[in-house]
């Protein structure tokens, strides 16, 4: 398996544009996570799904963000309007049945300027 | 709250001594799980280690090993035979089922 594979590796946008990150979950895995990290703030969860349905979205700063999962084998994190603030790396993590396999992506590394 | 604490923010050992990371948590759960994750500079999150907190048994795996201590809710990381490539950003982390609650990190420097 090629494991968690996210995309894109790095993105620079301007202040406003939308932004979106994907993220494609080993196979078999039914749990996907979205977390940002920051300097200030380190790791910290914005979202998790349970076989493609949201259940915890407590972590997502604001309405600027959003995050869908249209199928097993696919996520979405978008911003719309991204502001400088948003620079961060995100990761895309997935695993079974909660803590079990629990492997993150490589990460994006998000400038926003 | 579920919190981590890793007192150490930064540390520095030889190359092939041994060096414990500290990391001790906040929970009012019975059953978790604990892990220790491994950042090098490319960014990628390696798990080194995890712990069942039902399990008595100290995890180990290879030159990695840890003292989990659950009624002191401590979980520390021992690397014995330090190697360059251990140089790293380490992160405890917990979780009672899904999300991970992880520590601000201890960027760990291995000298030659």
């Amino acid at each position: 398996d090629a494991g968690v594979i996210q995309s894109p590796r790095h993105e620079v946008t301007e202040m406003g544009q939308e932004v979106t990150l994907r993220c494609k979950p080993i196979s078999g895995h039914n749990s996907l996570f979205w977390y940002r990290q920051t300097m200030m703030r380190g790791l910290e969860l914005l979202i998790y799904f349970n076989n493609n349905v949201p259940i915890d979205d407590s972590g997502m700063p604001e309405d600027r963000f959003s995050a869908k999962m249209p199928n097993a084998s696919f996520s979405t994190l978008k911003i719309q309007p991204s502001e400088p603030r948003d620079s961060a790396v995100y990761f895309c993590a997935s695993s079974f049945n909660g803590p079990y396999g629990y492997t993150f992506g490589s990460g994006t590394r998000l400038t926003v300027v | 709250a579920q919190t981590v604490t890793q007192s150490q923010p930064e540390m520095s050992v030889q190359e092939a001594e041994t060096v414990t990371l500290s990391c001790t948590y906040d929970t009012s759960e019975n059953n978790y799980y604990l892990f220790w994750y491994k950042q090098p500079p490319s960014r990628q999150m390696i798990l080194v280690i995890r712990q069942e907190a039902y399990k008595q048994q100290n995890a180990t795996e290879n030159r990695f090993s840890v003292n989990f201590q659950k009624a002191a809710k401590s979980f520390s990381l021992k690397i014995s035979d330090s190697q360059l490539g251990d140089t790293a950003m380490y992160f405890c982390a917990f979780t009672p089922g899904y999300a991970l609650n992880f520590g601000k990190g201890t960027s760990l420097l291995v000298t030659p």
